[in-house]
């Protein structure tokens, strides 16, 4: 079967580091992309891993341990228009499936 | 601006009726995908395509069909509407490898009355 987990939701304070973990079980692994989702507006692409270790993008990194089904993505000096939901994905199988996790609502406060 | 656009933004109708949403993208991709969201934000894959051909059927009610005239258009009919289909949906296109990362389009927000 395939299952993305995440947490619901996080709250953070601006200027914090926030990590959102995912783990995954699936049928297959091409690879696992993070997306960054506002309300209202569509996804937009953040981060693709897909060999173990730590991928860094300015004030975003991305982490992944394929034997451990597991991934993370970190958030550094947060800032308040990261308020947004954060939805872990698989490359899964064939065709370029890509599967998505419920996402992770993160609320960052003054 | 280089995209995928998809109307309409907003698509209010009632119970039984046929709408159809148009999505088109200029990224020069070979693949496109329709995906769902639903109330509770979860993005679901509905259907893909590769240069025209179906790739991907997810279990989709036959209501719902894909049709793409060419690789930058990917339209998605509905027949008969229910309650049930009140949700987001996304088009999005990407160039086809594992490591290329889809481009979603605004989303068309569809309530069924």
């Amino acid at each position: 079967g395939q299952n993305i987990d995440q947490p619901t939701e996080m709250t953070a304070t601006e200027g914090a580091i926030v990590q959102i973990n995912c783990t995954y079980q699936t049928s297959g692994f091409n690879g696992l992309f993070w997306y960054q989702q506002h309300a209202g507006e569509a996804p937009t692409f953040l981060s693709y891993n897909v060999l173990d270790g730590l991928e860094e993008k300015g004030r975003f990194s991305s982490f992944l341990s394929r034997s451990k089904g597991y991934s993370y993505l970190l958030l550094k000096e947060l800032q308040m228009k990261d308020s947004a939901s954060y939805l872990c994905a698989v490359f899964s199988g064939g065709y370029n499936k890509l599967i998505f996790g419920a996402g992770t609502r993160l609320a960052v406060h003054p | 601006d280089t995209a995928v656009s998809q109307t309409p933004k907003y698509l209010v109708t009632q119970m039984g009726n046929d709408k159809s949403i148009k999505c088109e993208q200029n990224l020069g991709h070979d693949t496109m995908y329709w995906y769902k969201q639903d109330s509770k934000k979860f993005l679901k894959i509905m259907f893909s395509y590769n240069n025209k051909e179906l790739i991907i059927n997810e279990t989709v009610p036959n209501r719902f069909s894909p049709k793409s005239p060419d690789k930058a258009h990917l339209n998605l009919h509905i027949n008969s509407l229910e309650l049930g289909d009140s949700a987001v949906y996304f088009c999005a296109s990407s160039q086809g490898g594992n490591n290329s990362p889809l481009h979603f389009g605004n989303g068309t927000r569809l309530t069924v009355t």
